[in-house]
């Protein structure tokens, strides 16, 4: 299986800050990579996929990017909504894996 | 609008089975292929299989190979997953997500779904 590791696992940040989270897999995955924003109880939602593209209805103040085995995805200007764990998953080669999760504290 | 909206909470014994739906609106449901994921009580994520848009293929995660069963309704929208012999580590939230092919990230979740094993 391919393995997802996530730096930091946890950041703390100020209103306006870009913060940057990277994800990296252990064997190239092309750009099969995805973006997910977790908030406390709630089910997860998809920011980016195809590494770097915007799902629908997701604010450009999200970006990602990298391919291979290196990836970032970078927040510029927090805003306290923006707080929760961001998970990062392959989906280049079955059984999908994901990162163990960046938790971002405002 | 669409919306994936899945069953309420479960609580069973160990060694027992639970099945839990998924049910879809709003998009062409039969197009999509569709996804279990779990997430044990403040743990990560942990995606478990994937079953087609007819109900024909399925690909389930080598852990849990020969306890879980996805199934497809196309005349409901709906979706299930069983997963059978429960042990107390299973207790999580399951979550369903659809993709629109089959090498495809996750579009939409539905909200979640907690199945607690407990004596």
């Amino acid at each position: 299986d391919i393995q997802m590791t996530q730096s930091p696992s946890s950041l703390s940040a100020s209103v306006g800050d870009r913060i940057t989270i990277t994800c990296r897999a252990s064997q190239g995955i092309t750009n099969y990579l995805a973006w997910f924003q977790q908030k406390p109880g709630k089910a997860p939602k998809s920011l980016i996929y195809g590494a770097s593209r915007l799902q629908s209805g997701v604010p450009s103040k999200f970006s990602g990017s990298g391919s291979g085995t290196d990836f970032t995805l970078t927040i510029s200007s927090l805003q306290p909504e923006d707080f929760g764990t961001y998970y990062c998953q392959q989906y280049n080669t079955y059984p999908f894996t994901f990162g163990p999760g960046t938790k971002v504290d405002i | 609008q669409v919306q994936l909206v899945q069953s309420g909470a479960e609580v069973k014994k160990p060694g027992a089975s639970v099945k839990v739906s998924c049910k879809a609106s709003g998009y062409t449901f039969s197009s999509y292929y569709m996804h279990w994921v779990r997430q044990a009580p403040g743990q990560g994520l942990e995606w478990m299989g994937i079953i087609n848009p007819s109900g024909s293929f399925t690909n389930y995660a080598q852990k849990f190979q020969g306890r879980v069963s996805m199934t497809r309704d196309t005349s409901t929208n709906t979706i299930y997953m069983e997963l059978s012999s429960l042990r107390f580590e299973d207790t999580a939230m399951y979550y369903c997500a659809s993709a629109d092919t089959v090498m495809a990230s996750f579009d939409y979740w539905g909200q979640g779904t907690l199945v607690a094993v407990s004596t």
